[in-house]
């Protein structure tokens, strides 16, 4: 069965640190890996992750893909207050007709 | 144009009774999912439709839960005597799927937050 699992599932940090956040997986017939941002209820994209070693960046966010040790990081460089929200990693199963999300990471950035 | 749009964005319906919840997708995605988020945990699938194909109802936790997708575009999920473990918010997604290419990207809606009493 196709699983993902992230960690830490919580994370508390002051304004200004740099987080890493962890995605681990095992599907068949691997695809993509995703990660998304939920503030609230919606979760919005961030990256979409194909190659190996190869950084996908966005501002202060930015990720990378290891697909010989199956995981990925996303990291978030001089946090600030707004990226407070669960990050949730995704992979698509089967043949790419469902996604499977890993129990997400709850970062808290205090000022 | 406009995101996905899911209707009502909150429910409070007493546990025996029967819900629907609606989801527009994004125009000209033929691509939808339905996923449901329960306090503190990750999504879970529940359902996807992709054009006239039958859908995967592989992640339907019960025979009380069904969803259609009228003329390949708003999908409706139904919940029928709804149960306290059904408290949750339901998501769904849409996406264009190209066969081949970089695909899959999920766009997601704002959720129903469901509590059923």
């Amino acid at each position: 069965e196709d699983k993902v699992v992230q960690s830490p599932l919580s994370l508390v940090v002051h304004e200004g640190d740099t987080v890493t956040l962890n995605c681990s997986y095992e599907v068949t017939n691997f695809r993509s890996l995703l990660w998304y941002k939920q503030e609230k209820k919606a979760p919005t994209f961030l990256f979409m992750l194909t190659s190996s070693g190869i950084e996908k960046k966005s501002g202060r966010l930015s990720s990378i893909l290891d697909k010989k040790e199956l995981f990925s990081i996303l990291n978030i460089t001089a946090t600030q207050t707004g990226d407070s929200a669960v990050y949730l990693c995704a992979v698509p199963s089967q043949g790419a007709q469902k996604l499977v999300f890993g129990q997400g990471t709850r970062l808290t950035i205090n000022p | 144009g406009a995101g996905v749009s899911q209707s009502p964005s909150n429910k409070v319906t007493e546990k025996g009774k029967d819900v629907e919840l609606r989801c527009d997708p994004i125009s000209g995605h033929t691509a939808l999912y339905w996923y449901r988020q329960s306090l503190g945990q990750g999504l879970e699938f529940l359902i996807y439709f992709q054009g006239n194909s039958a859908p995967d109802k592989s992640g339907l936790p019960s025979d009380r839960f069904s969803a259609e997708r009228t003329g390949g575009s708003v999908s409706t999920l139904t919940i029928q005597r709804t149960q306290q473990e059904d408290s949750a918010v339901y998501l769904c997604a849409s996406s264009l799927v190209w066969w081949g290419g970089n695909d899959n990207e999920q766009f997601f809606g704002p959720g129903t937050r469901l509590t059923v009493l």
